[in-house]
């Protein structure tokens, strides 16, 4: 059965600073991965999709996100974050009819 | 722009009570889902449609949940007998790819969600 996991629950960087945040997948078959951001009261939005091709994705708002097929991990990254950035964020992977099995998520904090 | 829009934004009601929460797609979308979103958890799928088709009512957790989408594009998912573990926001997502065949599909763009509190 097709999952993911989140490891951290919140993630602390200070503004300006590189921020990772993780995810790790099980699943058979090709995965197809994605990553959606939830600000409070508010839907999730898109970030970015890795289906196939290169190994580092890019996506909205200067994020993107690093495939590893050996580690079976997916780790979202942004090279310089911003207070604006903070923000529950979740990893997911499409399984059977397309439905999206999401992680548990893990909240951002970006400290001025 | 118009995105995915759910109505009402808030519910409350009483241990019991019938709800119905509305969901537009994307015009032209022909894939909707339904997700239940706990506090504090990722969204768990309940339902999913191509079309006014429902394929896929896995994760509906009892057969009090009942959803429906007879024109292939508004849906409704409907809850009876409203239970407090009910109490979730529920999302409403849409997608421009089909179930059959081909490639992955795109991405699935999100409403805003119904906050369900049953009292």
């Amino acid at each position: 059965a097709q999952s993911v996991a989140q490891p951290e629950d919140q993630v602390n960087v200070a503004e300006g600073n590189p921020l990772t945040v993780k995810c790790t997948y099980s699943v058979s078959g090709n995965p197809y991965l994605f990553w959606y951001v939830q600000y409070p009261n508010r839907g999730l939005q898109f970030l970015l999709k890795y289906i196939t091709g290169d190994n580092l994705v890019k996506g909205s708002y200067g994020f993107e996100a690093e495939f590893n097929k050996s580690q079976t991990s997916f780790h979202l990254k942004k090279p310089s974050a911003l207070v604006s950035d903070s923000a529950l964020y979740f990893c997911a992977v499409r399984a059977l009819a397309g439905k999206l099995i999401f992680g548990q998520g893990t909240t951002l904090q970006v400290k001025p | 722009g118009a995105g995915v829009s759910q109505s009402p934004r808030y519910k409350v009601a009483k241990r019991g009570q019938d709800v119905a929460l509305r969901c537009d797609p994307i015009s032209g979308h022909v894939s909707l889902f339904w997700y239940q979103q706990a506090l504090g958890q990722g969204p768990e799928f309940l339902t999913y449609f191509q079309n006014e088709a429902q394929l896929d009512k896995s994760g509906l957790p009892s057969d009090r949940f009942f959803a429906e989408r007879p024109e292939g594009s508004v849906s409704t998912l409907k809850i009876q007998r409203t239970q407090q573990e009910d109490s979730a926001v529920y999302l409403c997502a849409s997608s421009s790819r089909g179930l059959a065949g081909g490639p992955a599909y795109n991405e699935q763009f999100f409403g805003p969600g119904t906050r369900l509190t049953v009292l």
